[in-house]
């Protein structure tokens, strides 16, 4: 069965430095997805990204954040100037229609630890 | 008051109960209603949607919705150790954003 892939698994870096989290989506999908889940807390929207461009993104989704698909395959979160506060699990997810939510695959995540 | 409650649990029950989770929500224009599983340190996967009001049944699974209260449930037949993990309920408006609006889960325990 097709799986979105994420890439690392954990990451750990110091308050203030920049990350990159990577996924590779499903090979036929058009519509891709950041979002993150704070420790006990509900899962909460960053983005959605179609044909090579932002379609949507939370107030949570501010400068801070940016999102990329640099090759065919792959697509990236960057995280500039990290804060405590980004501690969480970050999920890549992806499908291959505006389905809302019910035709999202997820990826396992991105446990980002800041210290 | 948030969009959508649901209780963190945990709930433990005994293999073979049926389990009843559920969700209330506040924004009348939710229509399309969802049920994710998901593990320890892996993503949710979808479960079960359904749309509107009414009952959908999956197997052991049934979603149901009660739009005229903003209740939505999840039973699960025959409760297996296997099915111990946190449930998320998730909705949206039918026009708009298509993004869902997902609750904090609740956390499930089936001990054999």
């Amino acid at each position: 069965e097709p799986e979105v892939t994420q890439t690392p698994s954990h990451q750990v870096t110091q308050m203030g430095q920049e990350v990159i989290l990577r996924c590779v989506p499903i090979s036929n999908h058009l519509y891709f997805y950041w979002y993150r889940q704070i420790l006990g807390q509900k899962v909460e929207f960053l983005v959605s990204f179609y044909n090579n461009e932002i379609s949507e993104k939370s107030e949570i989704f501010d400068d801070q954040f940016s999102v990329e698909r640099p090759d065919g395959s792959n697509f990236t979160l960057k995280i500039r100037s990290t804060k405590l506060e980004d501690s969480a699990m970050y999920f890549c997810a992806s499908s291959d229609s505006r389905t809302g939510g019910y035709g999202y695959t997820f990826g396992s995540g991105t446990r980002l630890t800041v210290v | 008051q948030k969009e959508v409650e649901q209780d963190p649990g945990p709930l433990s029950v005994p293999e073979g109960a049926i389990v009843s989770l559920n969700c209330t929500y506040s924004n009348s224009a939710f229509q399309y209603f969802m049920w994710y599983r998901q593990y320890s340190r892996k993503g949710p996967e979808l479960l079960m949607y359904t749309y509107s009001s009414g009952n959908k049944e999956d197997g052991r699974f049934t979603a149901q919705v009660d739009k005229s209260s903003k209740y939505i449930s999840l039973f699960i037949r025959d409760s297996q150790p296997s099915d111990s993990a946190t449930y998320l309920c998730a909705m949206r408006e039918s026009g708009g954003s298509y993004i869902p609006t997902f609750g904090r889960g609740t956390s499930l325990i089936v001990h054999p």
